[in-house]
């Protein structure tokens, strides 16, 4: 596609729920990341994937996520048994390769009550 | 770890006007990112600028690598201008690290 793709556009969920959020990357890129961005903050880092494999998730917060691109494209983030510190938009990006710039999804907003 | 930090954390121009939002970082970069996050939430790229000046259209930006700073230029600023801006650095590895963003508004 022409950008970065992210479904779906707006998530509630109850507390406890499991949630899952997916990512198509721009056609060709290699590297796709994560970013959780809080109310009235910048986007931080959650992990990064080139092709298929996951070469850093430092920035999970917790067990409870875990994030997937099984065939080195699309990428789901998923959230098991949710709580509503997990409130914010999840922020998805590509690039070519590591070392170019990052494009962004739109992103989803995700509302824990 | 790193430190962006950017300057002012808020900004209010009248339509017309010009400004300067600045960008420090703490330790050398492989990569600088600016972006503009519109009222609706999208971050858009504006530049990919490791080093020296690049422009496009009213926003031009420039990045002294060795002084560890960047600027960001906006001339004749228009509504449509407003929203949070950020700059973004690869330090070590490849995530973005963001500031916490200059909020602009532009009233006409």
């Amino acid at each position: 596609g022409a950008g970065v793709s992210q479904s779906p556009r707006y998530k509630v969920a109850k507390r406890g729920q499991d949630v899952a959020l997916r990512c198509d990357p721009i056609s060709g890129h290699v590297s796709l990341f994560w970013y959780q961005q809080a109310l009235g903050q910048g986007p931080e880092f959650l992990t990064y994937f080139q092709n298929e494999a996951q070469l850093d998730k430092s920035g999970l917060p917790s067990d409870r996520f875990f994030a997937e691109r099984p065939e080195g494209s699309v990428s789901t983030l998923k959230i098991q048994r949710t709580q509503q510190e997990d409130s914010a938009v999840y922020l998805c990006a590509s690039s070519l390769d590591g070392q170019t710039p990052q494009h962004f999804g739109d992103g989803t907003r995700l509302s824990i009550l | 770890g790193i430190q962006v930090e950017q300057s002012p954390p808020d900004l209010i121009l009248q339509e017309g006007a010009n400004s300067t939002l600045r960008c420090n970082f703490s330790d050398s970069v492989n990569n600088l990112q600016w972006f503009h996050q519109n009222p609706w939430g999208q971050l858009i790229n504006l530049f990919y600028i490791p080093s020296g000046t690049k422009q496009n259209g009213r926003l031009s930006a420039t990045t002294v690598a060795t002084e560890r700073y960047s600027l960001l230029y906006i001339s004749s600023s228009q509504t449509t201008d407003s929203g949070v801006y950020f700059c973004a650095v690869v330090w070590a590895g490849t995530a973005l690290i963001f500031g916490k963003g200059t909020t602009l508004s532009v009233s006409s």
